[in-house]
This record gives C-alpha cells, sequence and structure tokens, in this order.
C-alpha cells in the first residue's frame, strides 16, 4: 500500500524554537508539497519541491524553508516557530506525469501548536 | 483572487437526503484539471475523482456524481442518498497548466455533516 508518511501526528513546541517536519513517500514520486490548513482558509501551499535539491515557494513561504535531500524525503522548517504557525500542516506528493495531471497523494497530517 | 471557491462553509443533512456541494473555479488556461478531495475526521485527504477541461461528460460513481459546467465554471458534487459515513470536509481543486510541476488551487472546503 503506498504511502505518504508524516512522522508526527501531533506537536507542541515553544515559541522560538526550530521545528522539523518531515514527510516521507515510498511512491518514487518527482513531487512534493507543503500545505497548511486553517479552518476557513482550505489548504495554502508553502513550499513544493520537483526533484532532490529543487525547492519552489508556494504562496505563503514566510517564516518557513524546506529541505530535499533525498528522492522520497521532503522536510519542512519553521526557523523560529510562532504562534501564527499554529496549523495542521500537510504533506503530499504526486507524480510528474506529462500524459495527464495525477491526483495528489496526502499525508495524515501534523497538528502543530506553537504555545 | 480565490481561483477555487466553495461557498457553502457547513451543510447539515439528515441521513438518505440528497446533498450537493458547489465548487465554482477561475481560470484563464484552456487545459485545467479539477478534483474533489474527502477529509473525514482521521485527517488524511482522499482523492475522489479528477476532471479534464476538455471533457465535460458528468460522472457517476455509486452514489456520488459530479456536475462539469464549463459554461458556468462550475464542478458540483452530490451524493444521493447521503450516509454517516459521508460526514467529512470536501475540498475542491484547481491544477492549471501541465507543466507547473502539478501545482493545486484549493477551495476552503465544504463541511458535511450527515446525521442519522
Amino acid at each position: 500500500d503506498v504511502k505518504v508518511t508524516q512522522s508526527s501526528r501531533y506537536l507542541v513546541k515553544r515559541t522560538g524554537e526550530k521545528v522539523f517536519l518531515e514527510c516521507v513517500q515510498d511512491m518514487d514520486h518527482e513531487n512534493m508539497f507543503w500545505y497548511r490548513q486553517d479552518p476557513g482558509l482550505g489548504l495554502r501551499l508553502i513550499y513544493f519541491s520537483y526533484d532532490v535539491k529543487m525547492k519552489e515557494k508556494g504562496d505563503i513561504p514566510e517564516g518557513y524553508s524546506v529541505s530535499r535531500e533525498k528522492k522520497e524525503r521532503f522536510s519542512l522548517i519553521l526557523e523560529s516557530a510562532s504562534t501564527n504557525q499554529t496549523s495542521m500542516y500537510l504533506c503530499a506528493s504526486s507524480l510528474y506525469d506529462r500524459r495527464g495531471i495525477s491526483g495528489y497523494t496526502f499525508g495524515s497530517g501534523t497538528r502543530l501548536t506553537v504555545v | 483572487a480565490q481561483k477555487v471557491t466553495q461557498a457553502q462553509t457547513e451543510i447539515s443533512v439528515v441521513e438518505k437526503e440528497d446533498v450537493t456541494l458547489d465548487c465554482v473555479y477561475e481560470t484563464r488556461d484552456t487545459t485545467y484539471y479539477l478534483f474533489w478531495y474527502k477529509q473525514p475526521p482521521s485527517g488524511e485527504l482522499v482523492f475522489l475523482i479528477r476532471r479534464n477541461s476538455f471533457d465535460e461528460q458528468n460522472e457517476i460513481s455509486g452514489r456520488y456524481s459530479w456536475n462539469f459546467q464549463k459554461s458556468t465554471s462550475s464542478f458540483n458534487f452530490t451524493i444521493t442518498a447521503s450516509q454517516v459515513v459521508d460526514s467529512a470536509v470536501y475540498f475542491c481543486a484547481l491544477s492549471e497548466d501541465l507543466y507547473n510541476f502539478n501545482k493545486f488551487y484549493f477551495g476552503s472546503g465544504t463541511k458535511l455533516n450527515v446525521k442519522p
């Protein structure tokens, strides 16, 4: 069963801490994405990556960075966590498919609370 | 501007009622893709359907059906004879440009409550 696995389901961190959210996929997908989900705002794209060591800013990259050293792993980094980064974080992956656009496969999400 | 609008924030129905979730999108591309995802309480988004812009045929899958109308830029989702297990948040999404690395735009979601 193919999967996108996010390392933590729930996290509580203190303001100012450096936070790492890990995502691993076993489908050999080229594309990986980090979204945050907030009530009334839907899913907003933070960063995405279309290849190892490649990254692109999404719609709300401020306060975040990412790392993709291996194809299967895409990490989201909060350099200095703030309370407004309290949210549900969703990782997704997809194929780069020239015949048509593949749907995303999502992880179960990490609910981060910054206190 | 919102590329995908789901005007219904929350809908409550009684089991066995039919319910339609609305989705309006905005794009200038001639080739684009529309999706619906379901997010049950467990949190993981589950893919339901993908539609290409050049295929306006409506689709039915069991109790689910989708009505794609380019003239009104809408891609509505109907659940027939709803069940409690249909309770979830449903997201409509748009992807433009085949070579845009598969970047999606999501609506804000519609929370569906199906009561027994």
